[in-house]
């Protein structure tokens, strides 16, 4: 079956521009994720959707960050006024409910000059 | 607050070697741990999970992990390696804090086997 899919797969952009990074969860997974992984670091979590409750957006770094997840299937990741910093590689992931297994996407890799 | 711990970022190892990847944690509640592997160029994947029962956890690959609460270490072991599992592997923990179990990872253990 299908599993998480991401796109693009790379993208390279000017500093101060916008970007959409997309995700498509594996279908029937109520949870998604969104995490940053940057070069030597860990994933860091950034938001999380959960059914219909309202997203955890306690790990969006600022307000330049935000997300949302239509009709509790596809999600975007949309970077505003893009900085240097933000160059790393985007992970989703989905899974049954929470507690359960994370099934990953194979990221997008985002490089801001 | 959770925190992981990988103390090594790199550990070379010969090819039919035994491996321990080394992982503590820090949390002032009941915690699920978990250990991820990134192959190159893929996203990461579940090799193992403890949630409860038994400290001694079998996963995918040949690999286990043994929770140890006293020493706050979730390790990761193999008895053999081989060269198919050089990868990036990350130990991860979360708790009910949260309340929605997101888990915390640690910055990753590169695994290299050689030859």
């Amino acid at each position: 079956g299908a599993g998480v899919s991401q796109s693009p797969s790379n993208k390279v952009t000017e500093k101060g521009k916008d970007v959409e990074l997309r995700c498509d969860p594996i279908s029937g997974h109520t949870a998604l994720y969104w995490y940053r992984q940057s070069l030597g670091q860990g994933l860091e979590f950034l938001i999380y959707f959960q059914g219909n409750s309202a997203p955890d957006k306690s790990g969006l770094p600022s307000d330049r960050f935000s997300a949302e997840r239509t009709g509790g299937s596809v999600s975007t990741l949309t970077i505003q006024r893009t900085q240097q910093e933000d160059s790393a590689v985007y992970l989703c992931a989905s899974s049954l409910g929470e507690r359960e297994t994370q099934y990953f996407g194979p990221g997008t890799r985002l490089l801001v000059l | 607050a959770q925190s992981v711990t990988q103390l090594d970022s790199q550990v070379p190892v010969f090819e039919e070697a035994p491996v321990e990847l080394r992982c503590n944690y820090s949390s002032s509640v009941s915690v699920y741990l978990f250990w991820y592997v990134q192959y190159p160029n893929q996203g990461l994947q579940l090799l193992l999970k403890y949630l409860s029962g038994s400290t001694l956890v079998k996963g995918i690959n040949g690999f286990e992990a043994e929770f140890n609460k006293s020493q706050t270490s979730f390790h990761l072991r193999k008895p053999s390696v081989h060269i198919s599992d050089t990868a990036e592997y990350f130990c991860a923990v979360s708790d009910q804090v949260r309340g929605s179990y997101i888990p915390t990872f640690g910055r990753g253990t590169s695994l290299i086997v050689h030859p």
